[in-house]
């Protein structure tokens, strides 16, 4: 069974400086991972994704994530914070196979300060 | 391309009382999703859908929702009787399929907002 973990329901960082959103999770085979962000009053965007090959991907709007199998961990980065990136953030993990759902973390609400 | 279409947007209700919400998914896309989305907590899939049939339905409270993709393009998720614990916001996704890398890229509508009073 999959889980995800999300540490962090809200992280505030000033406008300029490193996003950092950290994802943990749990598959019983090698998973797919997804981060996805959800402004006010909308759906869900995918931002990145990783399937296979290169661990380190890159997204939308300046994301990137990298996947570290030894530490289960899918963190997201972003080197500078923009005012337009506060918004809430949700990993998830699917196992690749048959149905392929969507396990989702509680979500990490990112605050930008100017 | 149009995005997945949702409506309506929000909706209030008392308990006891019963709601439906539309979901029509981008054009192609053979798998469609239903997800409940309760405060403060990701996304849980409620069901699944391939073309007009049922892949997933093992978290639909099926004594009370109920879904269905007749044609295998639009869907209905239906609540009756409607309970306070389902005020949530109710996200219908779709992807092109089952097989194949695109297949995990799911696009979502902006959500149905049911209150239960």
């Amino acid at each position: 069974a999959q889980s995800v973990t999300q540490l962090g329901s809200h992280v505030s960082v000033s406008e300029g400086a490193l996003v950092l959103l950290r994802c943990n999770y749990s598959s019983s085979v090698p998973p797919y991972l997804f981060w996805y962000v959800q402004y006010p009053n909308q759906g869900l965007q995918l931002l990145l994704k990783y399937t296979t090959g290169a661990t380190l991907v890159k997204g939308i709007n300046g994301f990137e994530a990298e996947f570290k199998k030894s530490e289960t961990s899918f963190h997201l980065t972003k080197p500078s914070a923009h005012m337009s990136d506060a918004a809430e953030y949700f990993c998830a993990v699917s196992e690749g196979t048959g149905a392929n759902n969507l396990f989702f973390g509680t979500g990490t609400r990112l605050t930008v300060i100017p | 391309e149009a995005g997945v279409a949702q409506s309506p947007r929000y909706k209030i209700i008392e308990k006891r009382q019963s709601v439906a919400f539309w979901c029509n998914p981008i054009s192609g896309h053979a798998t469609l999703y239903w997800y409940q989305q309760i405060l403060g907590q990701g996304p849980k899939l409620l069901i699944q859908f391939q073309n007009n049939g049922v892949v997933d339905d093992s978290q639909l409270p099926k004594d009370r929702f109920s879904a269905e993709r007749l044609k295998g393009v639009d869907s209905t998720l239906k609540i009756q009787p409607a309970k306070l614990e389902d005020s949530a916001v109710y996200l219908c996704a779709s992807s092109l399929g089952l097989a194949g890398f695109r297949a995990y890229e799911q696009y979502f509508g902006p959500g149905t907002r049911l209150t239960v009073t």
